[in-house]
């Protein structure tokens, strides 16, 4: 089976600009959540999807968003960029629905916001 | 609150060598533990994983062990190799039970 996917990899933005990153997970897996990594936050929870609805989610503001679709494929959206949401960020997927459970992680999106 | 932290953020050892990497947790009723193992440049990768009423699992040269007296977590890594140099994690369920909370990651260098 194909891992979990991450588009784009990288991605440049200025402050203030919006965007969006997408995910594929695993075929079969129906939930997808996503974490934001910092070296000095390390891993944070941001939210977690599944059959297109927004299940959990985590202590970030408003700007930060996201939906699934019908296919399990999701994205995120950051409105209003600010220099502290550089960061990496990951999309991982499990089989069994459950957010505190093994998560198969894609290899994230690298967003650097100048 | 909830948290989950490591001792250590760096830990070096050599080829050949077991290596014990430690994690304290908070949260005396989460009820999941799971590791990750996370190289440069690519997303984590599950190592192992165990419930709360387990003390000990044991997988392909790694062990984690669970004490839950002192809420502590730690994985054994039995004859570490290089491609054993990576960032590790611990993480738990948090109290919902709905996501996993990581603690800060430990730098593993293996030198041969």
């Amino acid at each position: 089976k194909a891992g979990v996917t991450q588009t784009p990899r990288y991605l440049i933005k200025t402050r203030g600009q919006q965007v969006t990153l997408s995910c594929s997970p695993i075929s079969g897996h129906r939930s997808v959540s996503w974490y934001q990594q910092t070296p000095g936050q390390g891993l944070q929870f941001l939210f977690e999807y599944f059959s297109e609805t927004q299940r959990n989610k985590g202590n970030f503001p408003g700007r930060f968003s996201g939906r699934q679709f019908s296919n399990s494929r999701s994205e995120m959206n950051v409105s209003t960029l600010e220099l502290g949401d550089s960061a990496l960020y990951l999309c991982a997927s499990n089989p069994s629905g459950q957010g505190a459970s093994e998560q198969f992680f894609g290899p994230g999106t690298r967003l650097t916001v100048l | 609150g909830e948290s989950v932290g490591l001792h250590l953020p760096t830990l070096s050892v050599q080829e050949g060598d077991n290596s014990i990497i430690n994690c304290a947790y908070s949260n005396s009723a989460s009820d999941y533990f799971i590791w990750y193992k996370q190289e440069s440049g690519k997303g984590p990768q599950f190592i192992i994983d165990i419930r709360s009423n387990m003390d000990k699992r044991q997988g392909q040269r790694v062990t984690v062990l669970l004490n839950k007296t002192v809420k502590h977590l730690s994985l054994q890594i039995a004859a570490t190799q290089p491609g054993d140099s990576a960032v590790y994690f611990c993480a738990e369920a948090n109290q919902a039970g709905t996501a996993l909370i990581f603690g800060k990651g430990t730098t593993l260098s293996v030198s041969s």
